[in-house]
């Protein structure tokens, strides 16, 4: 079975300033990794994924997440945000059939 | 090249009724996966169907039963709606290939069920 804990609710940051996103997760098979954005009224994109390889992993809009083992974490990051990144960021985990289980999801709230 | 559509964007029922929500998946997939999304809550895997047939069930009872048709599009159905069921609920499709690869899933925008 497999589980993912996002440890924040709402994390509310001022644009430009570095955020953090944390999530751990919990399996008892090799895993998959997933970041997940929703904005108002929409369905869920795929923001970055790991699935093997480099532990550190980028999307092209700016964000990061690293896979930590050893610490079972995928961290969500980014450096400098901006009001449209104000969104709800889901991370998922999932084993070899890549059906994603979902965390409940973090609310990024960018202000001016 | 159109993405995944779905319908009604809404839906208000009673408790007790049946429901139909449908799904039209992104031009060449051919997997259809339901996820239920409660408010506050992320999205829980329904079922998934490849190629017609059921690929893949979550933690749901029978009362949710799904199809897919020949041009891949799906529907959800639920029996016996109870007040717990209220959700958004998103269809997702992928281009499944032969063997256990990974496939992007892309998400439509749901369907918003109210149950009173």
């Amino acid at each position: 079975a497999q589980s993912v804990t996002q440890l924040d609710s709402q994390v509310p940051v001022f644009e430009e300033a570095p955020v953090e996103l944390r999530c751990n997760y919990s399996s008892s098979v090799s895993v998959y990794l997933f970041w997940y954005v929703q904005y108002p009224n929409q369905g869920l994109q795929l923001l970055l994924k790991y699935l093997s390889g480099s532990t550190l992993v980028e999307s092209i809009n700016g964000f990061e997440a690293e896979f930590n083992k050893s610490q079972t974490s995928f961290h969500l990051r980014k450096p400098s945000v901006h009001i449209s990144d104000t969104a709800e960021y889901f991370c998922a985990v999932s084993g070899g059939s890549y059906i994603p289980t979902f965390g409940r999801g973090t609310s990024l709230i960018v202000h001016p | 090249e159109t993405g995944v559509t779905q319908s009604p964007t809404h839906l208000i029922k009673t408790r007790g009724q049946q429901v139909t929500l449908r799904c039209s998946s992104q031009s060449g997939h051919n997997t259809v996966s339901w996820y239920q999304q409660a408010l506050g809550q992320g999205p829980q895997f329904i079922f998934q169907y490849y190629r017609e047939e059921e690929n893949g069930r979550g933690n749901f009872p029978p009362r949710f039963s799904g199809l897919q048709f020949p041009n891949y599009s799906s529907e959800l159905n639920v029996n016996a709606l109870e007040l717990d069921d209220s959700a958004l609920y998103l269809c997702a499709s992928s281009p499944k290939s032969r063997g256990n690869s990974y496939n992007e899933q892309f998400f439509g925008p749901g369907t918003r069920l109210t149950v009173l």
